[in-house]
């Protein structure tokens, strides 16, 4: 089966400046998560959608920070302004049910 | 609240020698644990999980984790290092398995 699929892969831009990933989970898999990795430590949640709903945003920056789930599909995570304390690897993964979670290869932000 | 602890950011083992990776987890609920790998520039792969049942478990490239509820301990071990296992671990703890809280990792260097 094909893999959680992130793009881009990496992605600099400059402060203030608006920034997009995307996540297609894998076929079938109704739980979405976006995850945030700062240099030299574990993810972080952000976000958790069960199919279309936001089930648990607790930990999403809402001022900067939004997230969007059409269809129950794909996703899109978007920061705008970006900081330059968003710099992170940006990390989606899918799951079904309480199956234990895949993850896609990540989007590395830099923000200078 | 749930909470993960790894001992040691970098533990370097001989190629051949015992790996041991250590993992403690604080949790109010029964615990389901999990060990991430991840290798540079990719995403987390999962290498083994505890739900319930056996507290001895095998994952995947000869590793394996046992589950200690006395000593709220899930280690990871492998008896024989290979080149190969470099990379960075995450041990994880979840309530039901869908929302993970991660440890910092443990980067493993295996020196030939």
């Amino acid at each position: 089966e094909a893999g959680v699929v992130q793009s881009p892969r990496y992605k600099i831009i400059e402060k203030k400046q608006p920034v997009a990933f995307w996540c297609n989970p894998i076929s079938g898999h109704n739980t979405l998560y976006w995850y945030r990795q700062n240099l030299g430590q574990g993810p972080e949640l952000l976000i958790r959608y069960e199919n279309e709903e936001a089930v648990d945003d607790s930990q999403l920056p809402k001022d900067r920070f939004s997230a969007e789930r059409l269809k129950g599909v794909d996703s899109t995570l978007k920061i705008q302004p970006a900081e330059l304390g968003d710099s992170a690897v940006y990390l989606c993964a899918s799951s079904f049910s309480n199956s234990p979670l895949h993850f896609g290869n990540g989007t590395r932000l830099t923000v200078t | 609240a749930q909470s993960v602890t790894q001992l040691g950011s970098h533990v370097s083992v001989s190629e051949g020698a015992l790996v041991l990776l250590r993992c403690n987890y604080s949790s109010s609920v029964p615990p389901y644990l999990f060990w991430y790998v991840q290798y540079p520039n990719q995403g987390l792969q999962l290498l083994l999980k505890y739900t319930t049942g056996a507290t001895l478990v095998k994952g995947i490239n000869g590793f394996e984790a046992e589950f200690k509820k006395s000593e709220t301990s899930f280690h990871l071990t492998k008896p024989s290092a290979h080149m190969s296992d470099a990379a960075e671990y995450f041990c994880a703890v979840s309530d039901k398995g869908n929302k993970l809280v991660f440890g910092a990792g443990t980067i493993l260097r295996v020196k030939s």
